[in-house]
């Protein structure tokens, strides 16, 4: 079975300081690899996804992820946080569902706090 | 633009009681699945359904009971609740093809088990 780490559980920026949150996977085969921010009080929503192609990924609001296959890695990125940024954000792989379907293995999450 | 529902949004549950939560999407998507979120552990999937009429177990399934009667609609059940059932409990919904992987969350249902 997968597993996917997320490093940093808890991390505290100021506003404009840039961000780059660890993931790490497990699997070696073809992977499906996403980012999903959880807002306060609020649902899941997809922040970017990478299937192929380009290893580094735009997503939404300005963040960036790099898929490095070597490292098993996908780390999110971005130049210069807002305090709107505050959330819990999570790493997550697809490993697929016997008879089909979309399994989504998700990491530990982390919560970033940005401060004013 | 509903999107995914999950009903209800709040509940207290004694040990032993039972209850069902019900995720409704309106997207027409062939996939369902109902995740638990822990502090610290992240998202676990419970069950799933890959169409109407069909559920599978997922990581953590045991107490939990789930139906697919309607394309639109997952239900899942605690029959006999337990304090670890505590949790926040998130439906999610994918499309059949291309299996993009992209799964839509409601808001999640939080549940406290006394």
């Amino acid at each position: 079975a997968q597993s996917v780490s997320q490093h940093n559980h808890h991390v505290i920026l100021s506003e404009a300081a840039s961000l780059e949150l660890g993931c790490n996977y497990s699997y070696g085969g073809t992977v499906n690899l996403f980012w999903y921010v959880q807002y306060p009080g609020q649902h899941l929503q997809l922040l970017l996804k990478y299937f192929s192609g380009d290893p580094l990924v735009k997503g939404i609001k300005g963040f960036e992820a790099e898929f490095i296959k070597s490292k098993f890695s996908f780390n999110l990125r971005k130049p210069s946080v807002q305090w709107s940024d505050t959330a819990e954000y999570f790493c997550a792989v697809n490993e697929g569902l016997t008879g089909g379907g979309n399994k989504l293995t998700f990491g530990t999450g982390t919560q970033l706090k940005v401060e004013l | 633009n509903a999107g995914v529902t999950q009903t209800p949004k709040f509940r207290v549950l004694k040990t032993g009681q039972s209850m069902t939560l019900l995720c409704a999407q309106d997207m027409n998507h062939e996939y369902m699945y109902w995740y638990r979120q822990d502090p610290g552990m992240g998202l676990r999937l419970i069950h799933y359904s890959v169409g109407e009429g069909t559920t599978a177990k997922g990581e953590v399934p045991d107490g939990y009971n789930v139906s697919r009667l309607k394309k639109q609609n997952f239900l899942l059940g605690l029959e006999s609740a337990a304090p670890s059932q505590t949790s926040v409990y998130f439906c999610a919904s994918s499309y059949l093809v291309p299996p993009t992987g992209e799964l839509f969350f409601g808001e999640g249902s939080r549940l406290t088990v006394l």
